[in-house]
């Protein structure tokens, strides 16, 4: 199993920053990355998929990078309506054995 | 537009048993594969099943140890999750979720808004 694994825990940013999430695979998964956004009490909103390609709808200011076993979301300007967990997925392993990272909470500073 | 609408949760005694549906509208549904997801409360999403279009296909977590089965019925646009010898590690909300399309590998594009579970005494 490919074990996904996510830093910081917790990100502290003031609105209007930059924030950089990161997301480590335990083994390659090519660019077969995602990334999830997660708002309380919300189901989880997909942002970016193969790595580096924003989902419909979903603002300039999140950009996706990496390929392998390491991977960057980027939140170039952080709005009120970004502060949320966000989650990297690998989706690589078929027959299909999708894990989740653990998560970065990114909050007000 | 895409709609899922989960249903069926609520409050089981230990080893006991439960069915969740999942309402799917606004897409061809017997085209595309379909998944559960699940989030404990307070903790980060674990993938849980996914079944192909046909039902040919169907794969589990290995932490279900055979509990769970998944299926569909493309007649009625449904997933259903039936879930036996509940545990209280199984508490979470679940998800339906699917691709936007019908290649693999997949990502999920859509979510439902999720069905609580919760197994207590």
């Amino acid at each position: 199993e490919i074990v996904m694994t996510q830093s910081p825990a917790t990100l502290s940013v003031s609105p209007g920053e930059r924030a950089t999430l990161s997301c480590r695979a335990s083994q390659s998964v090519s660019s077969n990355l995602a990334w999830y956004q997660q708002k309380p009490g919300q189901a989880p909103r997909l942002l970016i998929y193969r790595a580096s390609t924003r989902a419909t709808d979903i603002p300039a200011r999140f950009s996706g990078s990496g390929s392998g076993t390491e991977f960057t979301l980027t939140i170039s300007s952080l709005q009120s309506e970004d502060f949320a967990v966000y989650y990297c997925q690998q989706y690589n392993n078929w027959p299909p054995l999708f894990t989740f990272g653990p998560g970065t909470k990114v909050d007000i500073k | 537009e895409v709609q899922l609408v989960e249903s069926g949760g609520g409050l089981v005694k230990p080893g006991g048993s439960l069915r969740l549906s999942c309402a799917a509208s606004g897409f061809t549904f017997s085209s595309y594969s379909m998944n559960w997801v699940r989030q404990a409360p307070g903790k980060g999403l674990e993938w849980v099943s996914s079944i192909s279009s046909s039902s040919s296909y169907i794969y589990y977590a290995d932490s279900l140890k055979g509990r769970f089965t998944i299926s569909r019925d493309n007649a009625k646009n449904s997933l259903y999750l039936q879930m036996n010898s509940l545990r209280a590690e199984d508490t979470a909300v679940y998800y339906c979720a699917s691709p936007a399309g019908t290649g693999v590998p997949y990502y999920f594009d859509y979510w439902g808004q999720g069905t609580l579970v919760t197994v207590s005494s």
